[in-house]
């Protein structure tokens, strides 16, 4: 069974510039995560999906950070403007139902912001 | 107080020895997840338990309810263990994982 996709694996930018990270869950699930973790630190929920359906965004920062899961799949995640604080590692994961199981995480997106 | 304490923070250990790494929760939990996730970033899910003890390999994963404790043993440690390993609570009311800051572990040979 083919697990989470992620790309890119690592990424450089400036800030100030926008950038934006892909992940393909495993097939089937329903729900999809995107979390953000800090050098040293757990990671955070930025946002759920529910199929295609926004089920939790509230930690997003939602004046630079956007997501979307068109036809209840694929998602993406974009930054746009870049800040410093914004380097870290950007995980996906996917899991089958709706609630809190097994989560199947991706390889992440290691972001550097210079 | 975070939600999710883990202890300790750093370990390192030479080639065999047997390792724990705790976990204590404060909050109602639905499930509890031990995480391994490697300097590369991916996480991989090693144990989801609610009640007693599972077992894999080298792995053994306990948790007690009614002390809101877990712990995390990996038997003859290898160098290729050394990662960062998280503790994570399903919780009961929000239905969210809430993470621990993570055990660095480092295997010597």
């Amino acid at each position: 069974e083919a697990g989470v996709a992620q790309s890119p694996r690592y990424k450089i930018i400036e800030k100030r510039q926008s950038v934006a990270f892909w992940c393909n869950p495993i097939s089937g699930h329903a729900t999809l995560y995107w979390y953000q973790q800090i050098l040293g630190q757990g990671p955070k929920l930025l946002i759920q999906f529910q199929n295609n359906g926004v089920v939790d965004d509230s930690q997003l920062p939602k004046d630079r950070f956007s997501a979307e899961r068109l036809k209840g799949v694929d998602s993406t995640l974009k930054i746009q403007p870049a800040k410093l604080e914004d380097s870290a590692v950007y995980l996906c994961a996917s899991s089958l139902g709706t609630r809190v199981e097994t989560q199947y995480f991706g390889p992440g997106t290691r972001l550097l912001v210079l | 107080k975070n939600e999710v304490e883990q202890s300790p923070q750093n370990l390192t250990a030479q080639e065999g020895e047997f390792i724990t790494i705790n976990c204590s929760y404060s909050v109602g939990i639905s499930a509890l997840h031990w995480l391994q996730q490697h300097p590369g970033g991916g996480i991989v899910s090693l144990f989801m338990l609610s009640s007693g003890k599972k077992k894999h390999g080298r792995l053994i994963a306990t948790i007690n309810i009614q002390e809101k404790h877990s712990s995390l043993h990996i038997t003859a440690s290898h160098p290729r263990d050394s990662a960062v390993y998280i503790c994570a609570v399903g919780s009961y009311n929000t239905d969210k994982l809430i993470f621990g800051t993570g055990t660095r572990l480092q295997v010597f040979p």
